[in-house]
């Protein structure tokens, strides 16, 4: 069974501060996505990352994939009150279109 | 577009009774996934259609669970009978098919089941 860990858990932090999230496995994944949910909906695509070591940006925020493909970050920069919700790694065990093993969450609070 | 919708977004039941689960893909997604989140736990994979046939249903807990994807649209995930452990937000997602990479799945906003 392939399992994700993401920590923390929780993080609350001020407006302004930069923080990273950590998504670690034991496994080796073909892809690996990064979800952020809002209350009441589901989870939406922020970025997928696919080659070891690859690195992707979406204005503040920076994602990372290991380079054994085993392990992924996501570093946000200035962090502000709109980034505050769960976010949730994903990942693919194969190519293709299969299921999806999702991470523990990180439940991040911007405060103003 | 009309994105992923799930009907109905919240059940309450009671043990031993049915509960059937309803969700309407993107339209044209070929693929649909079922996945749930049991109380202080991760998402976890229940099965995945391409079209109307079970590609996989590895994540089904029991025998208890039943889904259709009759005509290859819609899906409805019925539980029968449901338990309390069955408790959960249980979500839909679709994805069209990819030919070298996954296509994204798309979410639905869930349906929250309680049980009691």
């Amino acid at each position: 069974t392939q399992l994700l860990e993401q920590s923390p858990q929780f993080l609350s932090i001020q407006e302004g501060e930069n923080l990273t999230v950590y998504c670690n496995s034991s496994s080796v994944f073909s892809s690996l996505q990064w979800y952020r949910q809002e209350p009441g909906e589901g989870p939406v695509l922020l970025v997928t990352v696919v080659t070891g070591g690859e690195v992707k940006k979406l204005k503040r925020l920076t994602f990372q994939f290991g380079d054994a493909r085993k392990d992924s970050s996501l570093h946000i920069t200035a962090a502000q009150p709109g980034d505050t919700g769960l976010y949730l790694c994903a990942g693919r065990p194969g190519f293709g279109n299969e299921k999806l093993t999702f991470g523990t969450g990180t439940r991040l609070t911007i405060i103003p | 577009e009309a994105g992923v919708t799930q009907f109905p977004s919240h059940s309450v039941i009671e043990k031993g009774q049915t509960v059937t689960l309803r969700c309407d893909p993107i339209s044209g997604h070929d693929n649909l996934y079922w996945y749930r989140r049991v109380m202080g736990k991760e998402i976890k994979f229940l099965l995945h259609f391409v079209k109307e046939s079970k590609q996989d249903e590895s994540g089904m807990p029991n025998n208890r669970f039943l889904a259709e994807r009759t005509g290859g649209t819609y899906s409805t995930l019925k539980v029968q009978p449901a338990e309390l452990e069955d408790s959960g937000v249980y979500f839909c997602a679709s994805s069209q098919e990819g030919r070298f990479i996954a296509g994204e799945q798309f979410f639905g906003p869930g349906t929250r089941l309680t049980v009691l």
